[in-house]
């Protein structure tokens, strides 16, 4: 069965650090994996997008990292700030030519950052 | 910067009932989607559209839902009769191309309550 799983669930940090958020799926075959983020009551937004051949995509403070063996991805955020309080949503593509852009989403993890 | 728009943002509705949502996509792209979130849960593949028909529909897309571009710009999503399990966030995505690695972008979403 295809499925995304995130952890953690939910993460609190304070303005300035860094943090990491974990995402394993078993989407197969795998085409892509998206990192969005979703602030509250609004659509999600793509943050990276990394295909099978990518190990790491950046965009400014955000790092994505991607592992195709061992079926994970992380999302690394620097110097953290207010602004980057919301969900991050890790969302994967398998590689069906039937599938036409359809995604599979994982929970998501809520992060709130603190003055 | 182009977006995605939805209306309504918040819709209540009587069990029975039947709700259209709106979407109106952005205007070069040809592929429209449909995704529903449930409070609390994963966001959910619901249907894909392009060149005037259905390309995929989940398991949720029963034959209570139904898709249609009513003219060039808007992209609805139709409810006959509204269950109270049909309460959720109802985003509709477009994207320029229909491969897995095109983008696709999110509009800020329908609240929809069933009462």
């Amino acid at each position: 069965k295809n499925q995304v799983e995130q952890s953690p669930q939910s993460l609190i940090i304070l303005e300035g650090k860094n943090c990491t958020l974990q995402c394993n799926y078993t989407v197969s075959p795998f085409s892509n994996l998206r990192w969005y983020k979703q602030d509250t009551g609004r659509g999600p937004v793509s943050l990276t997008i990394m295909t099978f051949s990518e190990n790491t995509k950046s965009n400014g403070r955000y790092t994505a990292t991607l592992d195709a063996d061992t079926k994970q991805s992380s999302l690394h955020i620097t110097a953290s700030q207010l602004s980057d309080s919301a969900s991050y949503i890790c969302v994967v593509s398998a590689d069906w030519s039937s599938t036409l852009g359809r995604l599979y989403f994982g929970r998501g993890t809520q992060l709130t950052v603190w003055p | 910067e182009p977006e995605v728009t939805q209306t309504p943002s918040h819709q209540v509705t009587q069990m029975g009932q039947e709700v259209i949502l709106r979407c109106v996509p952005i205007s070069n792209h040809l592929y429209f989607y449909w995704y529903r979130q449930i409070l609390g849960q994963k966001v959910e593949f619901l249907v894909s559209f392009y060149n005037n028909e259905i390309s995929e529909k989940s398991e949720i897309f029963d034959d209570q839902f139904s898709v249609e571009r009513p003219d060039g710009s808007n992209f609805t999503l139709k409810i006959r009769s509204t269950k109270l399990e049909d309460s959720a966030m109802y985003f509709c995505a477009s994207s320029d191309g229909g491969s897995s690695t095109d983008t696709q972008y999110f509009g800020p979403g329908t609240r929809l309550t069933v009462l």
